[in-house]
């Protein structure tokens, strides 16, 4: 079975400085990886996803992530955020190779408080 | 334009009601899916369905039920046998989850009074 820890339950930075928030997975098989972000009282929308390929992935909204398979790691990174990122961010993990129809697995989440 | 609409987006319920929440897509997706939120929880994944007719507890399916009649609608009913009902409940569904990962409803908030 799969599972996701996000290590920071809250993480508060500064307008206009940079962000990471930390994501580790654990999986048998090869996986692929998912942020979202939420808004307050909102579903989740999709940032950005790992699939296969490079392991820079690009999303919207000018964030990006790695994918690291030595250190099942998928931090999200932001090089300088706004006010408007101030939201609740999860990554989730499903498995590859045409699995994950049971379902992604997430994370608890991050609150990312964006300081003025 | 294609989505997934949850209604209602609030809803009170007696203690010992049972209460049912609906989910309806027009993205033409096979897979649906029944998450709940509580804080710093992150989701919980109650129910899925991967094709009309048929559908699987997931983690946490004690005290609630759902059908799947027809491709749009994935509705989740809430019993009375749910012991701490009150929660932000999501609903989602996905073509190809591997590939794409999930489109969310905006959800509905329950709360019991």
């Amino acid at each position: 079975a799969q599972s996701v820890t996000q290590l920071d339950s809250q993480v508060p930075v500064f307008e206009e400085a940079p962000v990471e928030l930390r994501c580790n997975y654990s999986s048998s098989v090869s996986v692929y990886l998912f942020w979202y972000v939420q808004y307050p009282n909102q579903g989740l929308q999709l940032l950005l996803k790992y699939l296969s390929g490079s392991t820079l992935v690009k999303g919207i909204n000018g964030f990006e992530a790695e994918f690291n398979k030595s250190q099942t790691s998928f931090h999200l990174r932001k090089p300088s955020v706004h006010i408007s990122d101030t939201a609740e961010y999860f990554c989730a993990v499903s498995e590859g190779s045409g699995g994950g129809a049971d379902g992604l697995t997430f994370g608890k989440g991050t609150h990312l408080i964006i300081q003025p | 334009d294609g989505g997934i609409t949850q209604s209602p987006k609030y809803l009170f319920r007696k203690e010992g009601q049972n209460v049912t929440l609906s989910c309806e897509q027009n993205l033409n997706h096979d897979a649906m899916y029944w998450y709940r939120q509580d804080p710093g929880q992150g989701l919980r994944l109650i129910y899925y369905s991967q094709i009309v007719n048929d559908f699987q507890k997931g983690d946490i399916a004690e005290g609630y039920s759902v059908s799947r009649e027809k491709k749009e609608s994935f509705p989740l009913t809430v019993t009375s046998a749910q012991k701490n009902p009150t929660a932000f409940y999501l609903c989602a569904s996905s073509s190809d989850i591997s590939t794409y990962g999930y489109t969310f409803g905006s959800g509905t908030r329950l709360t019991v009074v």
